[in-house]
């Protein structure tokens, strides 16, 4: 069965640190890859996309992989703040689902100061 | 910034009772999507509409889930009727084109409780 898995379990760092997320698939065939932010009782809200064809995209302290190989994307943010907490959610679009994103479950992170 | 309008933001129903929840996309967007998130899950596909077209509602438990968007704009989404288990969000997304290519725009959702 197609699976999209995040850790389950709060990821806690110090401040200044670079937090590093796991997005991992099995029984897919993505053409996309998304990666939202969550805040509580918000919805989510869009941060980078990836293509199949692209191994890694970045936008400001943000920097996503993408390794069809593995069936995995990484997900960092460089020097982070406390800001930065939230749960964040990869989502993917797979070739044979009209493009229609599914989410991971999502990763909450804590940045401590 | 453009916002997807949700409301009610939180709504509370007695189980067995109907319930509806309205979403106004960003102008222009195509492309509307409601999802279902239960605390601590990701959210999941319910319906995509394109335009006033029906993409895809494979997910949609149609005995009592119900949704239309008649003229290609706002939509509504019904429940009826609810059940313990449809405590959840209820989230509206659009996006400007069909396929994740682009990035959706969520609104803040609906809050429901069944009791």
């Amino acid at each position: 069965s197609q699976k999209i898995e995040q850790n389950s379990e709060a990821l806690n760092i110090q401040e200044g640190k670079t937090a590093t997320l796991t997005c991992n698939y099995t029984n897919y065939s993505p053409a996309y890859l998304q990666w939202y932010r969550q805040d509580p009782g918000r919805g989510p809200v869009f941060l980078l996309l990836i293509r199949e064809n692209e191994k890694e995209k970045r936008k400001e302290r943000l920097k996503v992989t993408f390794d069809t190989t593995l069936k995995q994307s990484l997900f960092h943010i460089t020097a982070s703040q406390p800001a930065d907490s939230a749960t964040y959610l990869c989502a993917l679009a797979a070739n044979n689902a009209g493009n229609m994103l599914t989410f991971g479950g999502g990763t909450r992170l804590m940045v401590k100061p | 910034e453009a916002e997807v309008a949700q409301s009610p933001r939180y709504k509370i129903t007695e189980k067995s009772q109907a319930v509806a929840f309205w979403c106004d996309p960003i102008s222009g967007h195509a492309t509307l999507y409601w999802y279902r998130q239960i605390l601590g899950q990701g959210p999941e596909l319910l319906v995509q509409f394109q335009d006033e077209s029906v993409v895809d509602d494979s997910q949609l438990p149609k005995d009592r889930f119900s949704a239309e968007r008649l003229k290609g704009v706002d939509s509504t989404l019904k429940i009826q009727p609810a059940e313990l288990g449809d405590s959840a969000m209820y989230l509206c997304a659009s996006s400007s084109g069909q396929g994740a290519d682009y990035g959706y725009t969520f609104g803040s959702g609906t809050r429901l409780t069944v009791v």
